[in-house]
């Protein structure tokens, strides 16, 4: 079946710019992450969001950084007024999350932001 | 001192040998222990995932966690060129919490 995409796959925006990246899940999985990747930072979690629960934001780096999930299915990650330390690969990953087991998440391509 | 150590290597082998993988990590609270492989420019592909001690096999990857010693990791048989790629241990507290990744190991298998 259709794995996780994102899009879009690269973005380049300009200091102080406004963007918007968008993650869709694999169907069914009610699970959803973002997670950032920096060179020379590995691969940090941003937010997770659990069905109707309320979202756990507590990686976002600023306030500068919101994201939404709309009808349990497609997320949007925004980031506002952007700085080149965002520069990285933003990655969303989904799981099925239902007991028993069935935690593995599963990442999509990822979007590779660009900050000039 | 970070969560997840990870040496990113590189390292390079010849075709055809084992190559052995590993993480150390500090909380043993930590019960789900997974193996990532990323090839240049993709996303991280799940190749392994395992709950607990114990070790688990899927064809030529073996997956070994030791809680005792806090200690994972991951060995490949008979090692191909098409294995060249990042490797990324992670783990988590429990089933529905975010992962915490190693920096990923550098893979070089040469011809």
């Amino acid at each position: 079946g259709a794995g996780v995409s994102q899009s879009p796959s690269n973005k380049v925006t300009e200091k102080g710019k406004d963007v918007e990246l968008r993650c869709d899940p694999i169907s069914g999985h009610t699970a959803l992450y973002w997670y950032r990747q920096s060179l020379g930072q590995g691969l940090e979690f941003l937010i997770y969001f659990q069905g109707n629960s309320a979202p756990d934001k507590s990686g976002l780096p600023s306030d500068r950084f919101s994201a939404e999930r709309t009808g349990g299915s497609v997320s949007t990650l925004t980031i506002q007024r952007t700085q080149q330390e965002d520069s990285a690969v933003y990655l969303c990953a989904s799981s099925l999350a239902r007991l028993p087991g069935s935690y593995e998440q599963y990442f999509g391509p990822g979007t590779r932001l660009t900050v000039t | 001192q970070k969560e997840v150590e990870q040496d990113p290597g590189p390292l390079s082998v010849p075709e055809g040998a084992i190559v052995s993988l590993n993480c150390t990590y500090s909380n043993s609270a930590f019960q789900y222990f997974m193996w990532y492989r990323q090839y240049s420019r993709k996303g991280p592909e799940l190749l392994m995932y395992t709950y607990s001690s114990g070790n688990k096999e899927d064809g030529r990857f073996t997956a070994q966690v030791d809680k005792s010693s806090k200690y994972i990791s991951l060995f490949i048989r008979d090692s191909q060129p098409s294995d060249s790629a990042t490797y990324l241990c992670a783990m988590s507290f429990g089933g529905y919490n975010k992962l915490i990744f190693g920096a990923g190991t550098r893979l070089a298998v040469h011809p």
